[in-house]
């Protein structure tokens, strides 16, 4: 069965920092697997997804993660933290069966000090 | 190019009560899928439709029921209300049938006393 799991439920970094919030997967199947941010009182915003492309995917604001099919990694990595990247991020592995379903790792909130 | 529009953002319920969610899609897209978001739980995954047709359903108790119309617009119901129903419901609506990442909406905070 997939399923996906978020190594730490908070990270802080300083302002400028490197971001890196991880994220390792099990799927039987070749993933589809994606990262969303979460701003609170709203719904999640997709930042960047992998459909077997191109191992290396960028994502908006400045956001990127990379496959690692021998780790079963998908880390998410930000080279200079802003005080505006402070939310919660999920990771999540897409499932086909029948139709198809996301599952959702438990989250990692971020924290960006100045 | 309008965004996933739930209504209503906040509701109040009783126990017992039954309630109505509604999501509305992004114009063009046929498949809503609908999450329930707990601090407890994370986001648990309820029912997915496409094209009217249910075809993914969650470890749900059958309180909770939902629907697709024809114009891709979609409901959940939520039946004999729990004080444990109490959540964040996010609808998300994609493109297509494969998994291409969602775009969500803001939500529907139901609160059940």
């Amino acid at each position: 069965a997939q399923s996906v799991t978020q190594l730490g439920s908070h990270v802080s970094v300083s302002e400028g920092a490197l971001v890196l919030l991880r994220c390792n997967y099990s799927s039987s199947v070749p993933p589809y697997l994606f990262w969303y941010v979460q701003y609170p009182n709203q719904g999640l915003q997709l930042l960047l997804k992998y459909t077997s492309a191109a191992t290396l995917v960028k994502g908006i604001n400045g956001f990127e993660a990379e496959f690692k099919k021998s780790e079963t990694s998908f880390h998410l990595t930000k080279p200079s933290a802003h005080m505006s990247d402070a939310a919660e991020y999920f990771c999540a592995v897409s499932v086909t069966t029948g139709g198809f379903k996301t599952i959702f790792g438990a989250g990692t909130r971020l924290f960006v000090k100045a | 190019k309008a965004g996933v529009t739930q209504t209503p953002r906040y509701l109040i319920k009783t126990r017992g009560q039954q309630v109505t969610l509604s999501c509305s899609p992004i114009s063009g897209h046929r498949s809503v899928s609908w999450y329930q978001q707990t601090p407890g739980q994370g986001l648990q995954f309820l029912f997915e439709y496409f094209s009217e047709t249910q075809r993914n359903k969650g470890n749900f108790p059958g309180r909770f029921s939902g629907r697709q119309f024809s114009n891709s617009r979609s409901e959940m119901n939520v039946s004999t209300l729990e004080l444990g129903d109490s959540a964040l419901y996010l609808c998300a609506s994609s493109e297509g049938q494969g998994p291409m990442g969602y775009t969500f909406g803001s939500g529907t905070r139901l609160t059940v006393v």
